[in-house]
């Protein structure tokens, strides 16, 4: 069975503060795929990135970077230089290869103050 | 279109009667996900269709849930005889989709937020 895990229910940071979201993931298909969504308070869903199993190369974009670590079947998702408006709940995502089963965790809810 | 729409974008109800939520996805997506996110929490899968595959219903929470999908176009999510409990915000998502490792990013729609009083 797939599950996704993201531990932390709450993160409260100042600005300018660098801050990791964690998620653990189980699945036993060796072909999957990892995903970011953003929830600000408005409500839509917004994707942030996408990563393949076979594709464990750390990617950075602007001040988002995504720590992926198959051995420990993590894929951590970290803010540099937080805002206030990063502010959201995070959710991680996990999908098998046919796509027919996304999952997620139940979010991260990140609060970043000025 | 060039996002995935959904619609009423809220909706009110009173307990017992019969709602129906329309997704509408993307233009050449073949998959379409429905999600129920209830407050505060995560994303629950509902069910999935894939082109003319039989749907995954696995996620329907009770016989009281049902969903269509005419081809590879429009959802209706419907739900009969609400309660209080099918208080939430019913997500529409929506993908490309042609097979193995063709698994492209999802796109969701901004929801109906329905309320069952």
């Amino acid at each position: 069975a797939q599950k996704v895990t993201q531990a932390q229910t709450e993160i409260s940071v100042v600005e300018k503060e660098d801050v990791t979201l964690d998620c653990v993931y189980e699945t036993r298909d060796t072909t999957y795929y990892l995903f970011w969504y953003k929830q600000p308070p408005s409500g839509e869903l917004v994707f942030l990135i996408r990563r393949n199993s076979f594709d464990e190369q750390n990617e950075i974009s602007g001040r988002y970077s995504w720590n992926f670590q198959k051995s420990t079947s993590s894929f951590n998702f970290t803010i540099t230089a937080s805002q206030v408006v990063d502010s959201a709940v995070y959710f991680c995502a996990l999908s098998n290869q046919a796509g027919t089963a996304l999952i997620f965790g139940k979010g991260t809810t990140l609060s970043v103050s000025s | 279109g060039a996002g995935v729409s959904q619609s009423p974008s809220n909706k009110v109800t009173e307990k017992g009667k019969d709602v129906e939520l329309r997704c509408d996805p993307i233009s050449g997506h073949t998959a379409l996900y429905w999600y129920r996110q209830r407050l505060g929490q995560g994303l629950e899968f509902l069910i999935y269709f894939q082109g003319n595959s039989a749907p995954d219903k696995s996620g329907l929470p009770s016989d009281r849930f049902s969903a269509e999908r005419t081809g590879e176009s429009v959802s209706t999510l419907t739900i009969q005889r609400t309660q209080q409990e099918d208080s939430a915000v019913y997500l529409c998502a929506s993908s490309l989709f042609s097979g193995g490792l063709a698994n492209y990013g999802y796109t969701f729609g901004s929801g109906t937020r329905l309320t069952v009083v």
